[in-house]
């Protein structure tokens, strides 16, 4: 079984300043990991994802996540945030053998003020 | 490629009513995921199927759920005797099996209020 603690519920920034979501997981198995955002009343959209080789993996509107697997986390981070970012994110996992079922943490609220 | 389309997007029911919410997959994909949101959590997952086969459920999954995907197209998750705690968000979503972490596509979800 997989679990996942996204470590701030809410992260407040001001527009074009970096910002960084944490994202630790607990697995007895090899994971991939994924990042989603889910903007108001719409579904959850893939911002990257990491499979294997490079751990240093690069998504869509300038996100970036790194894996750390001595630290079983896979933090989120983006160099300078638009207003449009304002949204709420989800750290996921699946188990390499258990199938692709993911299991999510609780969800990061970023707000990006001008 | 319309992405999943899941009907209705809002259901309001009575304690008690019967309900039954559909989900479209992308056509190609062979893979149909329901996981459940409540307010500030992430989703659960609740079940899976691999074309028409129900291949996993979740505890979360009790008796009075059930969900069908009889031609490996659309898939239907029906919820009878519905209970306040049943209030959530019901999503869906689909992905082509590939071997290697599954990449899934969400629908927008259907919202379900129980009175």
């Amino acid at each position: 079984a997989q679990s996942v603690t996204q470590l701030d519920s809410q992260v407040p920034v001001f527009e074009e300043a970096p910002v960084e979501l944490r994202c630790n997981y607990s697995s007895s198995v090899s994971v991939y990991l994924f990042w989603y955002v889910q903007y108001p009343n719409q579904g959850l959209q893939l911002l990257l994802k990491y499979l294997s080789g490079s751990t240093l993996v690069k998504g869509i509107n300038g996100f970036e996540a790194e894996f750390n697997k001595s630290q079983t986390s896979f933090h989120l981070r983006k160099p300078s945030v638009h207003i449009s970012d304002t949204a709420e994110y989800f750290c996921a996992v699946s188990g390499v053998t258990s199938g692709s079922r993911l299991t999510f943490g609780e969800g990061t609220q970023l707000t990006v003020n001008p | 490629d319309t992405g999943v389309s899941q009907n209705p997007r809002h259901k309001i029911t009575k304690r008690g009513q019967n309900v039954t919410f559909r989900c479209d997959p992308i056509s190609e994909h062979n893979r149909l995921y329901w996981y459940r949101q409540t307010l500030g959590q992430g989703p659960e997952f609740l079940t899976y199927f691999q074309n028409e086969a129900q291949l996993e459920k979740s505890r979360l999954l009790s008796d009075r759920f059930s969900a069908e995907r009889p031609k490996g197209s659309f898939s239907t998750l029906e919820i009878q005797r519905t209970e306040q705690g049943d209030s959530a968000m019901y999503l869906c979503a689909s992905s082509q099996q590939t071997g290697a972490g599954d990449i899934q596509y969400f629908g927008a979800g259907t919202r379900l209020s129980v009175l």
